[in-house]
């Protein structure tokens, strides 16, 4: 069974808009962290958050974490074509390595 | 640096033959990890390796063995293949004991069981 949920699974947007993806889990975590796949390829770490943060950032990525409600949301500003892929939340849940990943939410970003 | 890499790219087998795959860091990282990935499924787990030695079953080990060679080499062994097996297999490698916990994955390999 598979800790994260996203949605909305699909998500198509013009250039410059803000794309906004949201990933519950159910058991408690010791970090969550996001991964972005182009079609074909590996997977390539985004961000990692862990348990006692809120909020994180990097570049024009932007994370949140609400522990209480078992909830994150990945945020990219000002989109570019070149964010088109697929995006998956993965959960950690002990001092061990192993993630559970989300069913991915794939955007498409429109020029 | 290489990073993940994993052999072959591609294969096509019949139904009963038997395959390995490869997977090889050079990130000195202690824990690998193999995946398969299905259309909407995402990632699921199949065996991963916390260290040198050991092994444990993820959530979907049915059908597969794996053998953690040496601190670099993570091999993952299809005794007899289904139908069932067709997916993306990635290999991916993290280095939980140093407080990083993000993996890095390698191309992945793209199998169809005929």
């Amino acid at each position: 069974s598979q800790q994260g949920e996203e949605d909305p699974q699909a998500l198509s947007i013009q250039e410059g808009e803000n794309a906004t993806m949201n990933c519950s889990y159910k058991t408690s975590i010791n970090n969550l962290q996001w991964y972005r796949q182009n079609s074909g390829r590996g997977l390539v770490h985004l961000i990692l958050i862990r348990s006692n943060e809120r909020e994180k950032h990097s570049g024009r990525l932007r994370v949140t974490l609400d522990t209480s409600k078992k909830s994150s949301s990945l945020l990219i500003t000002a989109s570019r074509a070149a964010d088109t892929a697929s995006y998956f939340c993965a959960t950690g849940y002990n001092q061990g390595g192993k993630l559970i990943f989300g069913q991915g939410t794939e955007l498409s970003v429109k020029p | 640096n290489a990073g993940v890499t994993q052999t072959p790219k591609f294969q096509v087998l019949k139904t009963g033959q038997s395959m390995t795959l490869q997977c090889a860091q050079d990130m000195n990282h202690n824990s690998m990890y193999w995946y398969r990935q299905d259309p909407g499924m995402g990632l699921r787990l199949i065996y991963y390796s916390a260290s040198e030695g050991t092994t444990d079953k993820g959530e979907v080990p049915n059908g597969y063995n794996v053998s953690r060679l040496n601190k670099r080499e993570f091999s993952l062994r299809l005794e007899s293949a289904a139908p069932s097996q067709t997916s993306v297999y990635f290999c991916a490698s993290s280095a939980p004991g140093t407080g990083t916990y993000e993996q890095y994955f390698g191309p992945g390999t793209r199998l169809t069981v005929t």
